[in-house]
């Protein structure tokens, strides 16, 4: 069965860049039949999108985040990645790493999760 | 952005009792990218239905969805202790999605 999981540190300064890894295991981040995503989750509130990327390099991000978010795969370690820069403390949450099916566009495997704390 | 809205907050109900979730979108959404999640303390999401109305691989019958334009329903038919948890509403268009706010079903 698919994993994945999520990797990075679990505390960031404000104002600098957080970087979360998703190592895909029992399947491949080739497939053409997924996109794989990010969503985040901050302490005792709702789910948020972040953006999806595409084994081919494209990306999808959410409008909210868009200048402060990069994506990015490699194929070649079956991961990918999330970048975020210029934190504060709302970005503090738990980040997801997600498979989404392209026939339905909805996330159907999930990492177990990593809490990400911005605070100096 | 489209907005999805869920009602209510919080379903306070008793195991046995029929559960039903309401997910409004602020725009046309369509169907096939419509997805409803569960989600227990502690845990990730897990994929409940997907295209509004099919049940996930592993996901009892007692749940099902379904759609009246731009009005999405999770419905429980009989609750057992395991689904008291929170449940979200998520969909994909324009390039983008987006998660309703959720709603709490609790044991009354």
């Amino acid at each position: 069965q698919l994993q994945l999981q999520e990797s990075g540190p679990g505390l960031v300064k404000p104002s600098e860049t957080l970087s979360l890894t998703c190592t895909v295991s029992r399947g491949s981040i080739s497939s053409s039949s997924y996109y794989w995503g990010w969503v985040r989750q901050p302490p005792g509130k709702g789910l948020e999108w972040i953006g999806s990327i595409y084994y081919t390099g494209s990306t999808y991000y959410n409008p909210s985040l868009k200048s402060r978010v990069t994506m990015s795969v490699d194929t070649s370690k079956n991961q990918f990645s999330l970048k975020l820069s210029s934190v504060t403390a709302a970005d503090t949450a738990v980040y997801y790493c997600t498979r989404i099916t392209r026939e339905w566009l909805s996330p159907n495997y999930w990492g177990q999760g990593t809490l990400v704390t911005v605070s100096s | 952005e489209i907005v999805l809205t869920q009602s209510p907050g919080t379903l306070s109900l008793s195991p046995g009792e029929r559960a039903t979730l309401s997910c409004r979108a602020s725009q046309s959404v369509s169907s096939t990218y419509l997805a409803w999640y569960q989600q227990k303390p502690g845990q990730a999401p897990r994929l409940l239905i997907y295209g509004a109305s099919s049940r996930a691989t592993g996901i009892p019958d007692r749940f099902s969805g379904s759609v009246s334009g731009t009005d999405f329903t999770l419905t429980i038919s009989r609750l057992e202790p395991e689904d008291f948890a929170m449940y979200y509403c998520h969909q994909y268009g324009s390039s983008q999605g987006t998660f309703g706010q959720g709603t709490k079903v609790e044991v009354k």
